[in-house]
């Protein structure tokens, strides 16, 4: 079965200042895996993903994740934060091999102080 | 372009009744999906389908039912709701099952409280 593990749930920044926010994941093969936002009383924004390629995915409002296959990791970066920011963000993952559908991990505040 | 509306935003039922949580999409989205949101828990599957006539369970199945008559119309039936039913609850769509790399486009979903 394949999962996502978000293990903060909550990281505090202050504005002006580089963010990361952590995912990990476990699935059979390779992955498609996703990054995506959530504004108060929003349904979820897709912010980036990562296919194939390029460790380094760039995606909407300067945020950027990182894929390392052998730590099965997917970071969402972002080189300095907006107080804009503060959402809760979801990292969700699905195999590329045969159906499946997509699993989310349980989420990340990110609180971003003036 | 409206992307998912879903309707209502805000229910509250007593245990043992029945509704349906409405969603539409009219992006021409073959698949089609809901699930709920609980605090902790992250979003959970609860039904999907890949187009019109087939539908398939999700990971929270259990107390809800789903049909797909169109492609754009996808609603979620509770027949006799319970308070572990008290969620947030999200209709996604997305391009197609066939392109798993797609994704998901979300309503901005219904607070349903059961007491």
């Amino acid at each position: 079965a394949q999962s996502v593990a978000q293990p903060e749930d909550q990281v505090k920044v202050a504005e002006g200042n580089p963010l990361t926010v952590k995912c990990t994941y476990s699935v059979s093969g390779n992955p498609y895996l996703f990054w995506y936002v959530q504004y108060p009383n929003r349904g979820l924004q897709f912010l980036l993903k990562y296919i194939t390629g390029d460790n380094l995915v760039k995606g909407s409002y300067g945020f950027e994740a990182e894929f390392n296959k052998s730590q099965t990791s997917f970071h969402l970066k972002k080189p300095s934060a907006l107080v804009s920011d503060s959402a809760l963000y979801f990292c969700a993952v699905r195999a590329t091999s045969g159906y499946s559908t997509l699993t989310f991990g349980k989420g990340t505040m990110l609180l971003v102080s003036p | 372009n409206a992307g998912v509306t879903q309707t209502p935003k805000f229910q509250v039922l007593k245990t043992g009744q029945s509704m349906t949580l409405q969603c539409a999409q009219d992006m021409n989205h073959e698949y089609m999906s809901w699930y709920r949101q609980d605090p902790g828990m992250g979003l959970r599957l609860i039904h999907y389908s890949v187009g019109a006539g087939i539908t398939d369970q999700g990971e929270v199945p259990n107390g809800y039912n789903v049909s797909r008559s169109t492609t754009e119309d996808f609603p979620l039936r509770l027949l006799s709701a319970a308070p572990s039913q008290t969620s947030v609850y999200f209709c996604a769509s997305a391009v197609s099952s066939n392109s798993p790399n797609s994704p998901l486009h979300f309503g901005n979903g219904t607070r349903l409280t059961v007491t």
